[in-house]
């Protein structure tokens, strides 16, 4: 059980386009999902939590008109890059926190971007 | 000063040896503390929680030590498929991260076990 899919698992695309990238729980409920970004041979760092049917919240530094999330339902959520470059290339990783569980997070297994 | 410190390594051992990862982390406030296991170009699976008593399971030993604000790892009898990068994870109490549990990761001890 606690099973947390992402999609696409690797994309490419050109400067200046947006990348959605999909965050599923496939067999349980969550309530708050939270998205990360990992650079090469650095550590996970959080970009935003989000709560099921209410805005992110984004931590200091990550801009949410660049970063658009969306967790419309309990078991999705979306991270949209918009306009985005090279310095965007990165490995996205998104978890789920199951409802009325506070501490344990499910990792999906990350979707790698690369902007040309 | 990082929330969460660790050794970057890379740790290189042979087979069969006992390898020990040490963490540091500032806020004394944390209360949950994890071992992460991340191998190359993939997420993070959770190898064990860490508690105050230490615990075992199996060839890991996790310890944790409130007072000195310090976490170890240690692995016994090192097999070639615990090559991977281990991440030391502090749970953020919510007065400290605006209103959420929030994990906080350390970047990584490599460890390579060659034969």
């Amino acid at each position: 059980g606690a099973v947390v899919s992402q999609h696409p698992s690797w994309v490419i695309c050109k400067s200046g386009t947006s990348v959605k990238i999909e965050c599923r729980s496939l067999d349980f409920q969550a309530t708050t999902m939270f998205w990360y970004r990992q650079f090469p041979k650095q550590s996970l760092m959080l970009m935003a939590t989000s709560n099921e049917g209410s805005k992110a919240t984004y931590e200091q530094g990550v801009e949410k008109d660049k970063f658009l999330i969306n967790h419309a339902s309990l078991t999705l959520s979306t991270l949209t890059v918009t306009s985005a470059h090279p310095e965007d290339s990165s490995f996205y990783i998104c978890s789920a926190r199951e409802r009325g569980d506070t501490d344990t997070q499910y990792f999906g297994p990350g979707t790698r971007l690369t902007v040309l | 000063r990082k929330e969460v410190e660790q050794d970057p390594g890379p740790f290189n051992v042979p087979e069969g040896a006992t390898v020990a990862f040490n963490c540091t982390y500032s806020n004394s406030a944390s209360q949950s503390f994890f071992w992460y296991r991340q191998d190359c170009r993939k997420e993070p699976k959770l190898l064990m929680s860490v508690y105050s008593s230490g615990n075992e399971d199996g060839r890991f030993t996790a310890q944790l030590n409130r007072a000195s604000q310090y976490i170890s790892l240690l692995i016994r009898d090192s097999k070639l498929s615990d090559s991977a990068t281990y991440l030391c994870v502090v749970l953020s109490p919510r007065a400290f991260s605006g209103g959420y549990n929030k994990l906080i990761f350390g970047a990584g001890t490599r460890l390579a076990v060659h034969p």
